[in-house]
């Protein structure tokens, strides 16, 4: 057991650019989310996957912002065109889950990718 | 919405005691309490999965009152090392959404 690895940690772009990071769950972890939190908010939920399928994506992933997570393995979150209100902490956690819909398992946390949009 | 916590933040003296709240206007099923350390990413202290559960380790408790949708974390005889963000989190049923309350600041002085 690794652990959450999240890839890379920092990240400075200009604004309109394009950005990809990378997130490694912790093995045979079927539970995928993906959150944002800027400083002093909690973390606020982008996306979940169960392994390959993503079954729920909040109203804030624009149509910029795009997820996958192939063979239900690692995943990558696109953002497109960034702007300067995306900057934020990018934060992953992966679970494990027996329940379909009950999220009865503690959620491991990635350190997450820092996001700054000049 | 996102669970509402209180105090937004409090700040005690090495020996005391807290309580921080979590309330929902939606049914909880389920609440989770993490910390988050500056810098860092929030790592799990328990999980209470039934109205009236109650669960605790070390000097650290919590209580589930599902009637009134709501969760209590207790610290006990505080440390330094309990400083830090403290966060409930929650499913949202009939959805996939795990998300998390407004948070709650902890500071701990000698």
């Amino acid at each position: 057991d690794t652990g959450v690895s999240q890839d890379p940690r920092h990240k400075i772009t200009k604004r309109g650019q394009n950005v990809t990071f990378r997130c490694d769950p912790i093995s045979e972890h079927n539970r995928l989310y993906w959150y944002r939190q800027t400083l002093g908010q909690g973390p606020e939920f982008l996306t979940y996957f169960q392994n390959e399928a993503q079954l729920e994506k909040s109203r804030l992933l624009s149509d910029r912002f795009s997820a996958e997570r192939p063979k239900g393995s690692f995943s990558t979150l696109e953002i497109q065109r960034t702007e300067q209100g995306d900057s934020a902490m990018y934060l992953c956690a992966s679970s494990t889950g027996t329940d379909f819909i009950a999220t009865n398992e503690k959620l491991f946390f990635g350190s997450g990718t820092q996001l700054s949009v000049l | 919405q996102q669970p509402v916590q209180s105090p937004q933040a409090v700040i005690l003296r090495e020996g005391e005691d807290a309580v921080i709240n979590c309330s929902s206007s939606k049914a909880l099923y389920s609440v989770h309490w993490y910390r988050q350390k500056h810098g860092e990413a929030p790592v799990f202290l328990m999980i209470l999965l039934k109205g009236g559960e109650q669960k605790g380790h070390d000097k650290i408790s919590a209580s589930f009152n599902e009637k009134k949708q709501q969760s209590s974390l207790y610290l006990t005889a505080s440390q330094l090392s309990y400083s830090g963000t403290y966060f409930c989190g929650t499913e949202t049923r009939g959805t996939y959404k795990y998300i998390f309350g407004t948070g709650t600041r902890l500071k701990v002085l000698a």
